[in-house]
């Protein structure tokens, strides 16, 4: 298994602000992944996060808007860009581990609501 | 393309009732089936999992069998607890990828 730590677990934001999330993991991974969660909602992918490379964007979302970066193996951040209130939601980290196969681990996520 | 479909929640139940909670997907290939759940305030947790036809996974009371044929992976448990209130999510992937694609999720509530 795998222990994922987020930070932050929770923000309020002002709209046309900035936020960015830092994913933490205690094991060496293969992939790691960013999911958001609207209020009532389900799980939407928002992109894949490569290490030393640009990450992998889904339909529907942007670097502009959601710049992700992963520097190493066990570290992935990702910003949430100029705010609205429609970017109040959960967000997720995920990834899958060197001993994992096919099973996702996912994070505690990151309740953001935007004022 | 690819999705998952639950049946609409919240369900409410009272404690020792049988629970199913409806999941079908829409696939080309071959996935591996996934039931996770939400428990309130926490982050997403794996439940079951299924790779193949026919195989039947199983945690904590709750089962769930990967049915191509009838292209389902409904989930079971024979006498629910107040403990098992949360939401619970049906989800699909593909090895290429690792993209997990998420049903809408069902609610559940257990009553005493």
């Amino acid at each position: 298994s795998a222990v994922i730590s987020q930070k932050p677990s929770r923000d309020i934001c002002q709209r046309g602000t900035s936020l960015t999330i830092q994913c933490q993991v205690d094991s060496q991974v293969t992939m790691m992944f960013w999911y958001r969660q609207q209020p009532g909602q389900s799980l939407t992918l928002i992109a894949t996060a490569n290490q030393g490379s640009e990450a992998t964007y889904e339909s529907g979302f942007v670097i502009d808007k959601f710049p992700i970066s992963r520097p190493n193996l066990t570290f992935s951040t990702l910003t949430v860009s100029n705010m609205s209130p429609e970017d109040s939601s959960i967000y997720l980290c995920s990834v899958f581990t060197v001993s994992s196969y096919n099973e996702q681990f996912f994070g505690p996520g990151t309740r953001l609501t935007v004022l | 393309g690819d999705s998952v479909t639950q049946m609409e929640g919240p369900v409410t139940l009272s404690e020792e009732a049988f629970l199913t909670i409806n999941c079908t997907y829409t696939a080309t290939g071959y996935p591996s089936l996934f039931w996770y759940v939400q428990y309130p305030g926490e982050g997403l947790q794996l439940l079951l999992k299924a790779t193949k036809a026919d195989d039947k996974g199983s945690n904590k009371g709750f089962e769930a069998t990967y049915r191509k044929e009838t292209t389902s992976f409904h989930l079971e448990k024979g006498s629910v607890q107040v403990s098992d209130s949360a939401v619970y999510f049906c989800a699909l992937l593909y090895n290429q990828g690792g993209k997990l694609i998420f049903g809408q999720g069902t609610e559940l509530s257990v009553k005493p």
